[in-house]
């Protein structure tokens, strides 16, 4: 079956150090993997996707997210995180069915 | 682009009535739209997902009597709760995709629904 797993439930990170969230799916074939952020009250903001191509994939607000296959995981990566960060982080695969299956999210919290 | 508006963003009503949100792509056409519920510190759940001019396919354990959905044109999505509850008390989220393979899912800003 289709899943997507992001191990951290909270993250806390002080401002301007270095961001990873954790994210893995299970997936039979070659999977389209997508980040989402919510801030709260909002709804989701695409941050960054992955279909096929180069496994180092560039988004907005300045984070990147890697696929790597052999470990089933596609973690996204902030160099240097802003207080606006603060908020929570969802990784999704596309099912062959065209829905969307999200992992539990990570609510990220930044300190000054 | 790829702007999905949802209204209202925020409905407070008595039990026993019914609530309509609209979802809209303001600037594609949406051939598939998406609604999930989400429960507070929680991830999002799928409750159906419509076709423009078709009906839509619910969830297992989504009441389709409940939740009515109706996806007209390519622009316009809704859903009506029916003789609302407490207990459907819910933030409310849609999201619009312009066609299949690898086209994302673009969210509205979601609707808290609250039923005294």
């Amino acid at each position: 079956a289709q899943s997507v797993t992001q191990p951290d439930i909270h993250i806390t990170v002080s401002e301007g150090a270095s961001l990873e969230l954790r994210c893995n799916y299970s997936y039979g074939a070659t999977p389209y993997l997508f980040w989402y952020v919510q801030s709260p009250g909002q709804g989701l903001q695409l941050l960054l996707k992955y279909f096929s191509g180069d496994t180092l994939v560039q988004g907005i607000k300045g984070f990147e997210a890697e696929f790597k296959r052999s470990q089933s995981s596609f973690n996204l990566r902030k160099p240097s995180v802003h207080w606006s960060d603060a908020a929570e982080y969802f990784c999704a695969v596309r099912s062959n069915t065209g829905k969307l299956i999200f992992g539990q999210g990570t609510t990220l919290q930044v300190k000054p | 682009g790829a702007v999905v508006s949802q209204h209202p963003s925020w409905v407070i009503c008595k039990s026993g009535t019914s609530v309509k949100i609209e979802c809209r792509s303001l600037d594609f056409q949406a051939t598939t739209m998406f609604w999930y519920r989400q429960f507070p510190k929680q991830s999002l759940m799928l409750m159906a997902t419509s076709n423009e001019g078709s009906k839509a396919t619910y969830e297992q354990g989504v009441e389709k009597d409940k939740f009515l959905i109706n996806h007209a044109s390519l622009t316009l999505s809704t859903l009506t709760v029916t003789s609302a509850h407490p207990e459907d008390s819910s933030f409310y989220i849609c999201s619009a995709s312009e066609g299949a393979g690898n086209q994302p899912q673009h969210f509205g800003d979601g609707t808290r629904l609250s039923i005294l």
